[in-house]
């Protein structure tokens, strides 16, 4: 069975603009959770979509909002990046929003 | 103060050796813990979860959880140069095989570096 799998895999992005990442969870898996690696935040965080519907938000900014599709792939978007958003970025999928979560590789974003 | 502290390392131990990892946290209401491996450039893999209080063999790795001091410990056996990683505790408030609302977030640990140099 496939992975979950994220793209793009790398991203550079400068101050003030937008970025969508795509997240694609293991077969079967509906609920996608989403978090943000930093060295010095570690792993927070950022909210959980089940069903099409976001049942669990993070403390992060409005900047950051997410969707999930009616086929459970999910999206998040991060609007007017700023240097400290430069991040990896990962997406974890579970069976149900109580299973256990299988994150994907992540997407590492680079704001200059 | 953070909900989960781990301390980050990083931990340099030769092949054979017992590693022990720790995580305390502050929150009560944390009833599920999970360990993660991470290696270089991936996602995070679960490699060991615990409900509650109690010992989780699998293999090399032992999980233990004590609650009354919340502390969870991950042990090593054997440590090989393939366990050089980054290892994260996680935890949740809800019972996974509870029903009743979801509850999909992780509170995660700092994460330790661990080098097993042969």
């Amino acid at each position: 069975k496939a992975g979950v799998t994220q793209t793009p895999r790398y991203l550079i992005k400068t101050r003030g603009q937008q970025v969508t990442l795509s997240c694609s969870p293991i077969s079967g898996h509906r609920s996608v959770s989403w978090y943000q690696q930093t060295p010095g935040q570690g792993l927070q965080f950022l909210f959980e979509y089940f069903s099409e519907t976001q049942r669990n938000k993070g403390n992060f900014p409005g900047r950051f909002s997410g969707r999930q599709f009616s086929n459970s792939r999910s999206e998040m978007n991060v609007s007017t990046l700023e240097l400290g958003d430069s991040a990896l970025y990962l997406c974890a999928s579970s069976l149900t929003p109580l299973g256990f979560q299988y994150f994907g590789p992540g997407t590492r974003l680079l704001v200059l | 103060q953070k909900e989960v502290e781990q301390d980050p390392g990083p931990l340099s131990v030769p092949e054979g050796a017992i590693v022990s990892l720790n995580c305390t946290y502050s929150n009560s209401a944390f009833q599920y813990f999970m360990w993660y491996r991470q290696y270089s450039r991936k996602g995070p893999e679960l490699l060991m979860y615990t409900y509650s209080s109690g010992n989780k063999e699998d293999g090399r790795f032992t999980a233990q959880v004590d609650k009354s001091s919340k502390y969870i410990s991950l042990f090593i056996r054997d440590s090989q140069p393939s366990d050089s990683a980054t290892y994260l505790c996680a935890m949740s408030p809800r019972d996974i095989n509870a029903g009743g609302t979801s509850y999909g977030k992780l509170t995660f640990g700092q994460g330790t570096i661990l080098t097993v140099h042969p």
